[in-house]
């Protein structure tokens, strides 16, 4: 067990949906990463934040959303779903945002199929 | 734009061989993790090498890292069929540690 919890584990949706995936991170860990891993794509890094600002960005679509809140838990809003999207999200945390190489540890993920 | 590749894809071992995954990345960093993923499960940190020249060893797994050649290795002695997993390299790029780029993931099967 890694100490960062997702929830829900598992999600079905229909498309044109909007769902919300929750992360509580470590305790202590002021960053929260979000990645997506699909088949096609592999494992893509999202969004990033920490201590409730946006750090960094990658890959993530128009449609999707993320904030952190003051007690660091992090939610990813995913709206307009589309089938494409189904695929296992998964949040991160570690201490620090800083090039410092602190241990990222991964949750559980949150599955998602969009039908 | 960073890409990270790993070979071979696909690994499947005997019991009690040595093999070494290779991780090539294509831009400078100094900091590489590898992670183990089993099937529908979360990722396990394994490594976090932080410079040139480091090594870690955990059991029957070690890595290596020279960030001259971009490259990183994990290799596995002597593997056993609990070493069945998808094993992850991936690179922290830009000035966040967060943004980790992933490689495609080496499966290794491990057959008695």
């Amino acid at each position: 067990d890694s100490g960062v919890t997702q929830t829900p584990k598992h999600l079905i949706t229909a498309t044109g949906q909007r769902v919300t995936l929750r992360c509580s991170p470590r305790s202590g860990d002021l960053s929260v990463y979000w990645y997506q891993q699909s088949l096609d794509q592999g494992l893509q890094f999202l969004i990033q934040y920490y201590n409730g600002e946006e750090r960094a960005k990658g890959n993530i679509l128009e449609r999707f959303s993320a904030q952190q809140f003051p007690d660091l838990h992090s939610e990813l809003n995913l709206s307009s779903l589309e089938l494409g999207d189904s695929a296992l999200y998964f949040c991160a945390s570690s201490v620090g945002y800083t090039y410092s190489g602190n241990t990222i540890y991964f949750g559980e993920g949150s599955w998602l199929t969009v039908v | 734009e960073l890409k990270v590749e790993q070979n071979p894809l696909f690994l499947s071992m005997q019991e009690g061989k040595n093999y070494t995954i290779y991780c090539n990345y294509s831009t400078t960093s100094d900091r590489l993790y590898w992670y183990r993923q089993d099937p529908g499960k979360s990722l396990e940190s394994l490594f976090v090498l932080l410079s040139n020249g480091a090594v870690k060893q955990e059991g029957r797994l070690m890595a290596s890292l020279d960030t001259k050649a971009r490259l990183s290795t994990l290799h596995i002695t002597a593997a056993v069929h609990d070493l069945s997993a998808t094993y992850f390299c991936a690179v922290a790029y830009g000035g966040s540690q967060g943004n980790l780029i992933f490689g495609k993931g080496t499966k290794l099967s491990v057959k008695p």
